[in-house]
């Protein structure tokens, strides 16, 4: 295990639903991530956080909202999602920005 | 634009065998490579990873190997196990950036047959 939890590890939501992400650590690390996974493409950084700030925001739509209450605690708020928002999302931390990330299990999303 | 090309998409290799999976980017400012291994069920993992002062870096049975000319970096398996069956993901970022600016390929799906 790498320290990183992430919950649910499944979910499966309809169009007009509004569900949440969690996840957390407790390894002390600064930073913490959102990753988007989807099959046969590029793992696409969502947000990234460091000492609670956001620092990063890759374009995202707006119905993906990020929440960040604590250094070990990042949420993914999500809301009227369409299908193609169906994906693994995965949650990372590390030390710092510039050092090795672990990975959550990741969370696989169906909007149906 | 994909700015990380990985090949090929998926592998298959005899036990005992060799692995090679090969990646090239077109970001010359790009001077940290790793490549992230993930199991099923699982998050991708740092398996190994290369600065571009060197040509070659081992660890155990994987090696990185990085042409710099070329924009090319490979990751070879030696003595394939089973247990190496999993997806591998190569990537790219520029240092002082992190992993803000990580940038990965698609993924190899490596299957080890006994």
């Amino acid at each position: 295990e790498t320290g990183v939890t992430q919950t649910p590890r499944h979910l499966v939501m309809g169009m007009t639903n509004k569900k949440s992400l969690k996840c957390e650590q407790h390894l002390g690390h600064n930073a913490m991530y959102w990753y988007k996974q989807s099959a046969k493409k590029p793992l696409e950084l969502m947000f990234v956080y460091n000492f609670k700030e956001q620092t990063e925001n890759n374009s995202v739509p707006s119905r993906f909202s990020p929440e960040c209450p604590n250094s070990s605690h990042l949420f993914l708020h999500l809301h009227t999602l369409q299908p193609e928002d169906s994906a693994l999302y995965l949650c990372a931390s590390s030390p710092n920005r510039n050092t090795e990330a672990f990975f959550g299990q990741g969370t696989r999303l169906t909007v149906v | 634009q994909q700015q990380v090309k990985q090949s090929p998409q998926s592998l298959i290799v005899q036990k005992g065998g060799i692995s090679i999976i090969n990646c090239a980017y077109e970001n010359t400012a790009f001077d940290y490579f790793p490549w992230y291994q993930q199991f099923p069920g699982k998050g991708p993992a740092l398996l190994i990873a290369i600065r571009p002062d060197v040509s070659e870096k081992k660890e155990g049975r994987f090696t990185i190997s990085f042409n710099k000319s070329a924009k090319q970096f490979s990751l070879h398996i030696m003595d394939s196990q089973p247990g190496d069956s999993a997806t591998y993901f190569c990537a790219a970022s520029i240092g002082n950036f992190g992993n803000e600016k990580l940038t990965f390929g698609t993924g190899t799906r490596l299957t080890i047959i006994p």
